[in-house]
């Protein structure tokens, strides 16, 4: 059972690069998020989905674009790669009702210099 | 909408002292609640989870967490803390409707 699967792992961009980071889950969840997590920050929601073809911002969307054409993606596009996007990215999903809750991946490191 | 807050952002315990961790949110119904804990350089991973019954609820790694309405809390406790449980410690709330919504996150460290 894969689960929440995100890749790459960890990645290292230049000022200006643009790149996507993938997100792939197999329980068939309508919901899916993106966070990141600066030291000591906590979570801060980027962009969430509540099914395929619907997405909306979180806290923190500028500088990040999301899509979902299906119900198993949500890629995460950095256009214009900035040091203030050094994070680590976790994607998630669950599903409203019954009580499900979040799984997450293992995170992207990213770095940007 | 649902909130969720916790209000230490840092907590220290020696080896073997009990621990609680607190934890309120704000909601107009019976939310879900979830405990979450991110060890060092890994994801999050469900430590517990409630949604009906029973409100003390038991977890993995010996955690348990009581619901209370009236306090609108869900406080997560260990009688024993080992030097392995340091880790980041996170609170969520979720409804039948919504997205998850998650609390800004308790740091844990444990001296030997």
């Amino acid at each position: 059972n894969a689960g929440v699967t995100q890749t790459p792992k960890f990645r290292i961009l230049k000022i200006g690069q643009s790149m996507t980071l993938q997100c792939t889950q197999d329980m068939n969840h309508n919901y899916m998020y993106w966070y990141r997590q600066d030291p000591g920050m906590g979570l801060k929601l980027i962009y969430y989905s509540v099914g395929a073809g619907i997405t909306d911002k979180g806290e923190v969307p500028n500088g990040y674009n999301v899509s979902r054409s299906t119900t198993e993606d949500f890629p995460l596009r950095l256009e214009l790669a900035a040091p203030s996007q050094t994070s680590v990215y976790f994607c998630a999903s669950s599903s409203p009702g019954g009580g499900t809750e979040a799984f997450f991946g293992q995170g992207t490191r990213l770095t940007v210099v | 909408a649902q909130s969720v807050t916790q209000p230490d952002i840092h907590i220290t315990v020696s080896e073997g002292a009990s621990l609680e961790l607190r934890c309120n949110y704000s909601y107009g119904a019976t939310p879900y609640l979830f405990w979450y804990v991110q060890s060092p350089g890994q994801g999050l991973q469900l430590l517990l989870k409630y949604f009906s019954g029973d409100t003390l609820v038991q977890g993995i790694k010996g955690f348990e967490a009581e619901f209370k309405r009236s306090q609108s809390s869900f406080n997560l406790r260990k009688p024993s803390v080992h030097w392995s449980d340091a880790a980041e410690y996170f609170c969520a709330v979720g409804t039948s409707y919504d997205k998850v919504i998650f609390g800004p996150g308790t740091s844990l460290s444990v001296i030997p």
